[in-house]
């Protein structure tokens, strides 16, 4: 099944500063990347997502980039605020086969300094 | 409108008692999900349901069952509980198979076992 890393599992930034977080996935034949945020004591919200078929996706002050070859993606926060500060979670599935299911990376802590 | 909804939000049970997790969507989702979260584990999936009807196992099934009793509803059910089933469950919901499209979670159950 697929399986996916995510680095760093804690991130401290200054504010302003930007922050990224970075996952590898191991099955080729995954195709759909979202990014969770969960703020403390918070449910899991969908911030931005990618399919395959683009390198890169952008959503304000966030953005998200693919590379297919390398099996991995990223999230890119710039000029990061307090209210950023949150656990940020990858994942991957394979949505063409059908797959109701998506694998989550462990999650990165993320910590903006004021 | 008030999404995906589940109760209890908290449980104390000692080892060896039953329990069931309730949840409901009012958004017309064919898909539900039951996940549970585990410090520095990230998001696991149990078991889903990818239409009214149909269920099938995830990543950790055992020790859980589940019933997709109607199109809105989606219980957990736990028939002898164990530490190792102490946890934050989250139910979730999607439009589109949850390989490929948003969930949307609820607040959260969490639960600790004696």
């Amino acid at each position: 099944g697929e399986n996916v890393e995510q680095h760093p599992s804690t991130l401290s930034v200054q504010e302003g500063d930007s922050a990224v977080i970075k996952c590898t996935y191991s099955d080729s034949a995954s195709n759909y990347f979202p990014w969770y945020k969960q703020e403390l004591g918070k449910r899991p919200q969908l911030i931005i997502d990618i399919r395959s078929n683009v390198g890169e996706k952008k959503d304000q002050r966030i953005a998200v980039t693919l590379n297919k070859t390398a099996k991995h993606f990223s999230l890119h926060i710039t000029e990061t605020q307090p209210e950023d500060s949150a656990v940020y979670f990858c994942a991957a599935s394979n949505s063409g086969a059908g797959s109701y299911q998506l694998t989550f990376g462990k999650g990165t802590k993320l910590s903006v300094i004021p | 409108n008030a999404g995906v909804t589940q109760t209890p939000k908290f449980q104390v049970l000692k080892t060896g008692q039953s329990m069931t997790l309730q949840c409901a969507q009012d958004m017309n989702h064919n898909s539900m999900y039951w996940y549970r979260q585990d410090p520095g584990m990230g998001l696991r999936l149990i078991y889903y349901s990818a239409s009214e009807g149909t269920t099938d196992k995830g990543e950790v099934p055992n020790g859980y069952n589940v019933s997709r009793l109607n199109k809105r509803e989606f219980s957990l059910r736990l028939e002898s509980a164990a530490p190792s089933q102490t946890s934050v469950y989250f139910c979730a919901s999607s439009a589109l198979a949850g390989g490929s499209g948003e969930l949307f979670f609820g607040e959260g159950s969490r639960l600790t076992v004696l």
